[in-house]
């Protein structure tokens, strides 16, 4: 079974600060592990996902994310907050063998962009 | 627009009717997902189409819920006599031929299903 953690519901920024969203992910295998955001009233938007090979990961609008296996971590940071982020961020983890389509998600993180 | 539809993007029910949520997939893909949020919860994994299969309904509740994606037409979510707790927004996902992981999955804006 899997399961994913995300530290803190609502995180807080300063416009031209660091973002930090934290996600700690549990697999009995390998996993495949994704970042999503979701705008009000809308879908889910792939912002990046680690598969295989490198270990730190670049996504869209800035954002990266770092796969730690040892920590089971699996952080999204941007340099420097953009009003435009202030979203939902949602960390998925799904195996890397049978059944992979099969994403478990976090209950999200809450961002908001202060001016 | 390419992306996936879903419709109606809201849908409101009465206790004991039933609703039909509708989900096209992308251009191209022919492997649907069926997903649920509750309040402040995550995405839960509903159930797993290709034209005219359930490949895994593991997260399907067991009574009044079924999904079927035809040869010809949407993706249909159908919940009978519906209940409070039925309340979610309800998300549809599709990706290329292999529903593998290095596809990622695409999502569709939603249907908010509001039971009274």
């Amino acid at each position: 079974a899997q399961s994913v953690t995300q530290l803190g519901s609502h995180v807080s920024v300063s416009e031209g600060a660091l973002v930090l969203l934290r996600c700690n992910y549990s697999s009995s295998v390998p996993p495949y592990l994704f970042w999503y955001v979701q705008y009000p009233n809308q879908g889910l938007q792939l912002l990046l996902k680690y598969t295989t090979g490198a270990t730190l990961v670049k996504g869209i609008n800035g954002f990266e994310a770092e796969f730690k296996k040892s920590e089971t971590s699996f952080h999204l940071t941007k340099p420097s907050a953009h009003m435009s982020d202030a979203a939902e961020y949602f960390c998925a983890v799904s195996n890397s063998g049978g059944s992979n389509y099969k994403l478990t998600f976090g209950k999200g993180t809450l961002l908001t962009v202060n001016p | 627009n390419a992306g996936v539809m879903q419709n109606p993007r809201h849908l409101v029910r009465r206790r004991g009717q039933e609703a039909r949520l509708r989900c096209s997939p992308m251009k191209g893909h022919s492997h649907v997902y069926w997903y649920r949020q509750l309040p402040e919860e995550g995405l839960k994994f509903m159930v797993y189409l290709q034209k005219e299969n359930i490949i895994d309904e593991s997260g399907m509740p067991k009574e009044r819920f079924s999904a079927e994606f035809p040869k010809e037409g949407p993706s249909i979510l159908r919940i009978q006599q519906v209940v409070r707790g039925d309340s979610a927004a309800y998300f549809c996902a599709s990706s290329p031929q292999d529903g593998n992981s290095n596809q990622p999955q695409h999502f569709g804006d939603g249907t908010r299903l509001s039971i009274l």
